[in-house]
């Protein structure tokens, strides 16, 4: 199976901040790589596929970038609802996600 | 509107067989640029791809869960359904299921996770 590792598995930031997690693939996965938000109780949202395509209502502070192994969720200007645990999951081969990112109140 | 709900039961036995429900609406199962995925998350840990189908009968497993696992599709009633066999305490989770979406983006095609339903609890004890 493809490991996806996420860093750092948690921060702390404040509203307005510039918002940077990283997800790496243990091999090569092209830019079949996806991001969800989850918030506590809830099912997660879909934020971004294919590495870089934003999901159709997801606001534009959200981007995701990289190709190959290494990619990139930032989150421009932290708004007090992006407070969350953050997912990448690869679709290359058969599907897993990261252990999570959680972001929180600083 | 597209939703999905989860249903089955809230508690099994070690060594029992569970078996999940996910039906779906707003969209055909038979549509081939649909899938369903169930993916579940125990208390305060991530989330884990159990396994998806599409309508072509296409099936993909996690490959740890693999022996354990079978999904099928009843199109007539917009069901998909998952069995998990020889239960045990670590299963205990929250079951989603989800509607992967095919989409083709530069001539090749890309899976997402694009519809989720609200989840399902699951407890597997004594």
């Amino acid at each position: 199976d493809i490991q996806m590792t996420q860093s750092p598995s948690s921060l702390s930031a404040s509203v307005g901040d510039r918002v940077t997690v990283t997800c790496r693939a243990s091999q090569t996965i092209s830019s079949y790589l996806n991001w969800y938000q989850q918030k506590p109780g809830k099912a997660p949202k879909l934020l971004i596929y294919a590495a870089s395509s934003l999901q159709s209502g997801v606001p534009s502070r959200f981007s995701g970038s990289g190709s190959g192994t290494d990619f990139t969720l930032t989150i421009s200007s932290l708004q007090p609802e992006d407070f969350a645990t953050y997912y990448c999951q690869q679709s290359y081969t058969t599907e897993t996600f990261g252990q999570g990112t959680k972001v929180e109140i600083k | 509107q597209v939703t999905l709900k989860e249903s089955g039961p809230v508690l099994v036995k070690p060594t029992e067989t569970l078996t999940l429900t996910c039906t779906v609406s707003g969209f055909s199962l038979s549509n081939a640029r649909v899938g369903v995925s169930w993916i579940r998350q125990p208390p305060g840990k991530a989330l884990e791809f159990l396994a998806h189908i599409f309508s072509n009968d296409e099936k993909s497993y996690s490959t740890s869960l693999k022996s354990r696992l079978t999904i099928s599709t009843d199109t007539s009633k917009s069901q998909v359904v998952l069995t998990m066999t020889n239960m045990d305490p670590v299963d205990t989770a929250t079951y989603y299921c989800a509607r992967i979406w095919r989409a083709t983006i530069w001539g090749y095609y890309y899976y997402y996770m694009d519809v989720w339903g609200n989840g399902t609890t699951v407890t597997v004890s004594s």
